[in-house]
């Protein structure tokens, strides 16, 4: 079956512009998690999804936005980009929010903010 | 709230030693915890549960509530397993360690 599948798979944007990047997760997924990934900081966690309620969110900024459609599909909003917004953003989908559900990861979206 | 501390940013051996890989946590209540890989230019993957106890690709880790921590080993280390390593936890959310390099030398 098809894996999660992020768009695009890079962005290259200036400051003070607005992103939006897409995840579609695995097929029957319900749920949907966002991560940023940098080389100092790891995976930080930005949000996730469970049929279409944001379930958590993570210690970001209002800049950062998301929501996930009725098709589970998951999209994450940027506002106002800063340079330091740049970063790996990963998505991931599991099968619910069960405590020991294995989370699959797409490849990511690299996002450079100039 | 939830923390994970993967203490070492790079852990390098010679093929054939012993491996292991740190990871702390702090949660208040009894979470799931997890390993996972990234290879080389591939996606982020589960390597093990601690639910499952089981070993794959030769690695295990147990979870040692009294100190908190979920260490990850490997009796001989082989090339193939140099990659990124990181720790989770899932409490209310599924967070992540900042990750340990494996290198493993020929």
């Amino acid at each position: 079956k098809a894996g999660v599948t992020q768009t695009p798979r890079y962005l290259i944007k200036t400051r003070g512009q607005q992103v939006t990047l897409s995840c579609s997760p695995i097929s029957g997924h319900r749920s949907v998690s966002w991560y940023q990934q940098t080389p100092g900081q790891g995976l930080q966690f930005l949000f996730e999804y469970f049929s279409e309620t944001q379930r958590n969110k993570g210690n970001f900024p209002g800049r950062f936005s998301g929501r996930q459609f009725s098709n589970s599909r998951s999209e994450m909003n940027v506002s106002t980009l800063e340079l330091g917004d740049s970063a790996l953003y990963l998505c991931a989908s599991s099968l619910t929010a069960d405590m020991n559900t294995e989370a699959f990861f797409g490849q990511g979206t690299r996002l450079t903010v100039v | 709230a939830q923390r994970v501390t993967q203490p070492e940013k790079l852990l390098s051996v010679f093929k054939g030693a012993p491996v292991e890989l740190k990871c702390n946590y702090s949660y208040s209540g009894s979470p799931e915890l997890f390993w996972y890989v990234q290879y080389s230019r591939q996606r982020l993957q589960l390597l093990l549960r601690h639910i499952s106890r089981e070993s794959i690709k030769g690695f295990t880790a147990d979870l040692n509530k009294g100190e908190t921590s979920f260490h990850l080993k490997k009796p001989f280390a082989q090339e193939e397993d140099s990659a990124m390593y990181y720790c989770a936890l899932r409490g209310n959310k599924l967070i992540f360690g900042t990750g340990t390099l494996l290198a493993v030398q020929p």
